[in-house]
């Protein structure tokens, strides 16, 4: 049974700092892997997203990296701001759609 | 990407009552899903809804519990029926599409049975 774990799973940074957050999986037979963002009250904002066959994927500050053989994924933010103040989840997606979570990374950016 | 609305967005509850939540979805899709994610948990599926057959359910969620129905590729409705407190949890309905892989969120229901 695939699991998911997130380290850490609280972060505070001050702004401007570069960070990185971890998710890892126990099942390397993963079909993709996809990082979301979730705000208070709000639905999940999809990231960025990685085919098993990829090893990376950017968009603007936002890098993610998937090693399917150590079953890791990171997700690195750039010069972060407060606005990136939410929770950073992780999913490990089946060929079926099915989406199996992480618990998350609550990150604050302080000014 | 899929604009996906839900209704209703929060909601309060009595004990062995029945809510039903509904998921539109802005354009055509084939593959819906129901998560839930409880108090200071993650988000856990509850069913794969699939326009022209009947919901697939995972394990530890009945269809009893949580009818689903899908008369259409752009709605959705989830059902929590004879709720308990232990229901008391934000309701999100998704989408998957195929020709990008990503998935999509609706706002969600937060719902609250006392």
């Amino acid at each position: 049974k695939q699991e998911v774990t997130q380290i850490p799973a609280a972060l505070s940074v001050p702004e401007g700092e570069n960070l990185v957050l971890n998710c890892s999986f126990t099942d390397s037979a993963i079909y993709n892997l996809q990082w979301f963002r979730q705000d208070p009250g709000k639905g999940l904002t999809s990231l960025l997203l990685i085919q098993s066959s990829q090893r990376e994927q950017t968009s603007g500050r936002l890098n993610a990296s998937l090693d399917k053989s150590s079953g890791r994924s990171t997700l690195y933010i750039a010069a972060s701001q407060p606005g990136d103040s939410a929770t950073y989840l992780c999913a490990i997606g089946g060929s079926q759609g099915n989406l199996i979570f992480g618990k998350g990374t609550k990150l604050s950016v302080k000014p | 990407s899929a604009v996906i609305s839900q209704k209703p967005s929060r909601d309060i509850c009595q004990r062995g009552t029945s809510l039903t939540i509904q998921c539109q979805v802005d354009s055509q899709v084939t593959m819906m899903f129901w998560y839930r994610q409880q108090p200071g948990q993650s988000l856990t599926l509850i069913a794969t809804a699939n326009q022209g057959s009947e919901a697939t359910y995972e394990s530890g969620f009945v269809i009893d519990k949580f009818p689903i129905s899908r008369p259409n590729l752009t709605f959705s409705t989830l059902t929590v029926s004879n709720m308990s407190p232990e229901d008391s949890s934000i309701y999100l309905c998704s989408v998957w599409e195929g020709s990008s892989y990503e998935q999509y969120f609706g706002p969600g229901t937060r719902l609250t049975v006392t």
